[in-house]
């Protein structure tokens, strides 16, 4: 069984400032990591994934991730936010094994402060 | 990429009556489907796994009875809330995933407010 923790509920931060949203991640066997958004009343959106290889991904509006498999996290990172990146964040994990279903973090929500 | 629509995206329906939510994916064969429901400010909860062609699992604590999912085909899922009460009120998400797990498509969401 797999369990995610995101420490953070709420980060509040200044337009084109940096933000770094944490994931941890418990698992007994090989995993994929995710990010998604959502925002108010839609579905999730995929930010990133990480499936193997470099530990450093790469994702959509200036997001990135890293994999660190000694700390078992994958914080999501970006350099710049936007009032547009005001929404809620789910990191996600689903084991390598096909039919898991995904665990989901609590969430962050993100909030840009202009 | 690959497209997984729900509907409807809002209904609002009278206690003790049903309401049946459709998840289809597009564009690709999902051989399982996820339902999950989703309280304010909550995260994502599983409720049940949705295989084609037999009966879904459900996760501890959900009602079978009073959350009937049926898939019968490879593109389609439903999911029905039966007699239906206030506290069945929530965000409703299905996800589809192929290629092995190395994504979850979402549907859009279903918003159900039982009045």
């Amino acid at each position: 069984a797999q369990s995610v923790t995101q420490l953070d509920s709420q980060v509040p931060v200044f337009e084109e400032a940096p933000v770094e949203l944490r994931c941890n991640y418990s698992s007994s066997v090989s995993v994929y990591l995710f990010w998604y958004v959502q925002y108010p009343n839609q579905g999730l959106q995929l930010l990133l994934k990480y499936l193997s290889g470099s530990t450093l991904v790469k994702g959509i509006n200036g997001f990135e991730a890293e994999f660190n498999k000694s700390q078992t996290s994958f914080h999501l990172r970006k350099p710049s936010v936007h009032i547009s990146d005001t929404a809620e964040y789910f990191c996600a994990v689903t084991g390598v094994d096909y039919g898991q279903n995904f665990v989901f973090g609590p969430g962050t929500r993100l909030s840009v402060l202009p | 990429g690959a497209v997984v629509s729900q509907h409807p995206s809002r209904v609002i329906c009278k206690s003790g009556t049903s309401v049946k939510i459709e998840c289809r994916s597009l564009d690709f064969q999902a051989t399982t489907m996820f339902w999950y429901r989703q309280f304010p400010k909550q995260s994502l909860m599983l409720m049940a796994t949705s295989n084609e062609g037999s009966k879904a699992t459900y996760e501890q604590g959900v009602e079978k009875d009073k959350f009937l999912i049926n898939h019968a085909s490879l593109t389609l899922s439903t999911l029905t809330v039966t007699s239906a009460h206030p506290e069945d009120s929530s965000f409703y998400i299905c996800s589809a995933s192929y290629r092995r797990n190395t994504e979850a498509f979402f549907g859009q969401g279903t918003r159900l407010t039982v009045v």
